[in-house]
């Protein structure tokens, strides 16, 4: 149990188009959702957090209106990157906290891997 | 001083060594502790949890963690090829978001 799936798993994009990524959890529902990103030899870096029906709480330093994240349901959250250039190509993993646990439950998705070019 | 301090290793051990993994932390309100394993190109995997206090065994993993100390580890026995990976100490409060260690970088040499 608790999977979480990525789609697509790699994308590639040119500079100035909009790419979106999508993170369902499989077998559970998820009240929260995280995104990371992650630079080659680098930890997660946390992006926001998201939470159904709510509008997502970005970390600082996190472009809001860059990083468009939508959690319409309680299995499915999405992160669109607008207007990508290549310094946003990185890993993006987003991990999903069940309904019944506490905020350090998460369960993380393969990661999507973005090149813009 | 960084909420979560990691040794980033590289770390490069024989086949069959007993591996020690270690991260301290400051933030004294951290209860949960847990070990993630990831694969290059792969998402996080959850290996062990740990609330509070104590030591948590797996089979060839064992956790422990001493508040007191504000210091955590993780231990493989017998350590496999199939070990190399990456591995992400990760803790949090309860209900605030896991804060991350910068993961060490593990090889087990055949």
């Amino acid at each position: 149990g608790a999977v979480v799936s990525q789609h697509p798993s790699w994308v590639i994009c040119k500079s100035g188009t909009s790419v979106k990524i999508e993170c369902r959890s499989l077998d559970f529902q998820a009240t929260t959702m995280f995104w990371y990103r992650q630079f080659p030899k680098q930890s997660l870096m946390l992006m926001a957090t998201s939470n159904e029906g709510s509008k997502a709480t970005y970390e600082q330093g996190v472009e809001k209106d860059k990083f468009l994240i939508n959690h319409a349901s309680l299995t499915l959250s999405t992160l669109t990157v607008t207007s990508a250039h290549p310094e946003d190509s990185s890993f993006y993993i987003c991990s999903a906290n069940p309904a019944s646990g506490g905020s350090y439950e998460q369960y993380f998705g393969p990661g999507t891997r973005l090149t813009v070019t | 001083q960084k909420e979560v301090e990691q040794d980033p290793g590289p770390l490069s051990v024989p086949e069959g060594a007993i591996v020690s993994l270690n991260c301290t932390y400051s933030n004294s309100a951290f209860q949960y502790f847990m070990w993630y394993r990831q694969y290059s190109r792969k998402g996080p995997e959850l290996l062990m949890y740990t609330y509070s206090s104590g030591n948590k065994e797996d089979g060839r993993f064992t956790a422990q963690v001493d508040k007191s100390s504000k210091y955590i580890s993780l231990f493989i026995r017998d350590s496999q090829p199939s070990d190399s990976a990456t591995y992400l100490c990760a803790m949090s409060g309860g209900n605030t978001p896991l804060v991350f260690g910068k993961g060490t970088r593990l090889s087990v040499i055949a």
